[in-house]
């Protein structure tokens, strides 16, 4: 089953924050945020593992509520670069095999 | 350099005729997946792969077929039961470990016309 993301589009200007939720109903081992541009492979952001971490990558990090079964991904002081489709990809407990949400479309304007 | 190929990046396909998409990797990966991509719909899994000679269903296996001969090789065949095959395809890759990092092709355009 599909975790659910939102929004499902976010138009920002450049310097904004902006916020990608992520939530399942099905008890996670651990959530994974990618970022595809059009028309390319989606690229690895980082892996939240069960415990509630938060991890960082440069203005780009997420955490894990692992009693909510959710995930939020934050992007500061957004550049053009962040313009993209943001997927989170969970992994069950039980099953080893990612799965996708629909995707959040971000749009960076100058 | 290692990594995943997907071939050919554009396909175009009269209805009712089978076609194999092609996925190669050479990362050594014990896991490999097929999603679909269609706009608002994210990526759905297909089939996966976790060992030679085995695969799993994954939420829309209908209409699709695939074979694990060799761990480097994933191949996904669009049957003509498929109702709308038109999409983008996306392969994956990973190691057999919990928490995997996937890496993914460049993906597959079919078009079926």
């Amino acid at each position: 089953q599909q975790p659910v993301q939102s929004p499902q589009a976010v138009i920002l200007r450049e310097g904004e924050d902006a916020v990608i939720n992520c939530s399942s109903s099905k008890a996670l081992y651990s959530v994974h945020w990618y970022r595809q541009k059009h028309g390319e492979a989606p690229v690895f952001l980082m892996i939240l593992l069960k415990g509630g971490e938060q991890k960082g990558h440069e203005k780009i990090s997420a955490s894990f509520n692992e009693k909510k079964q959710q995930s939020s991904l934050y992007l500061t002081a957004s550049q053009l670069s962040y313009s993209g489709t943001y997927f989170c990809g969970t992994e069950g407990q039980g099953a080893q095999k990612l799965v996708f949400g629909q995707g959040t479309r971000l749009t960076i304007n100058p | 350099d290692g990594g995943i190929t997907q071939s050919p990046k554009y396909l175009f396909r009269k209805e009712g005729q089978n076609v194999t998409l092609s996925c190669e990797q050479n990362l050594n990966h014990d896991a490999m997946y097929w999603y679909r991509q269609d706009p608002g719909q994210g990526l759905r899994l297909i089939y996966y792969s976790q060992i030679v000679n085995d695969f799993q269903k994954g939420d829309i296996a209908e209409g699709y077929s695939v074979s694990r001969e060799k761990k480097e090789s994933f191949p996904l065949t669009v049957t003509s039961a498929q109702k709308n095959p038109t999409a983008f395809y996306l392969c994956a890759s990973s190691p057999l470990n919990r928490a995997p990092e996937a890496f993914f092709g460049q993906g597959t355009r079919l078009t079926v016309v």
